[in-house]
């Protein structure tokens, strides 16, 4: 079974300021990992996914990720946040093929000004 | 642009009704899943579908059906609504699960 954990449902952070949401993962085989974000009466969108090669990725509005197999870890990265970033962020996991996706619990961020 | 089309927005029903949420997607996706969100629980996936008139169940199957009779249309069926069911209800689909999934707007449901 796959699980993914996110253990920070707010972060409030300053505009301009940096930011790294966190996202722990657990599965028995390889996977696929996602990070998905959510603006107010919306569904969701792909900002960045990890397939496999090298472990730092680039999204979309500024977001990187890092993948790291042995801390099981996805965190999310911007090193200058907007106020357009404040939405609800969640992290996805997939073991491939017809599996299905299991997404955390979403985190959300609250950018002040 | 890929399209996810979530028939209803916003839907009010009344306890004991059956309800039909419809879900359309265009880019001949082969999977396409039902989700439901609700504060502090993320998205539970309910049913999804990797075929034509294939279906698994999810996480939080009872109380739910589900129908693809067409690859592009994944219906999801509240038997007999109750209210425990009254969340934000996404549809979803993915060409493969190595592959990103595509979302509606979601249909907010209230069963009163």
């Amino acid at each position: 079974a796959q699980s993914v954990t996110q253990l920070d449902s707010q972060v409030p952070v300053f505009e301009e300021a940096p930011v790294e949401l966190r996202c722990n993962y657990s599965s028995s085989v390889s996977v696929y990992l996602f990070w998905y974000v959510q603006y107010p009466n919306q569904g969701l969108q792909l900002l960045l996914k990890y397939l496999s090669g090298s472990t730092l990725v680039k999204g979309i509005n500024g977001f990187e990720a890092e993948f790291n197999k042995s801390q099981t870890s996805f965190h999310l990265r911007k090193p200058s946040v907007h106020i357009s970033d404040t939405a609800e962020y969640f992290c996805a996991v997939s073991s491939g093929g017809y599996q299905k996706v299991t997404f955390g619990t979403g985190t959300k961020l609250q950018v002040i000004p | 642009d890929v399209k996810v089309t979530q028939s209803s927005r916003y839907l009010v029903k009344r306890t004991g009704e059956k309800v039909f949420l419809e879900c359309v997607q265009d880019m001949d996706h082969e999977n396409m899943f039902w989700y439901r969100q609700d504060p502090g629980l993320g998205l539970r996936l309910i049913y999804f579908s990797y075929d034509v008139k294939m279906k698994e169940k999810g996480d939080i199957p009872e109380g739910y059906s589900v129908s693809r009779e067409k690859k592009e249309r994944f219906s999801l069926i509240l038997e007999s609504a109750s209210t425990n069911q009254t969340s934000m209800y996404l549809c979803a689909s993915s060409f493969s699960g190595y592959t990103e999934a595509f979302f509606g707007q979601g249909t907010r449901l209230t069963v009163v």
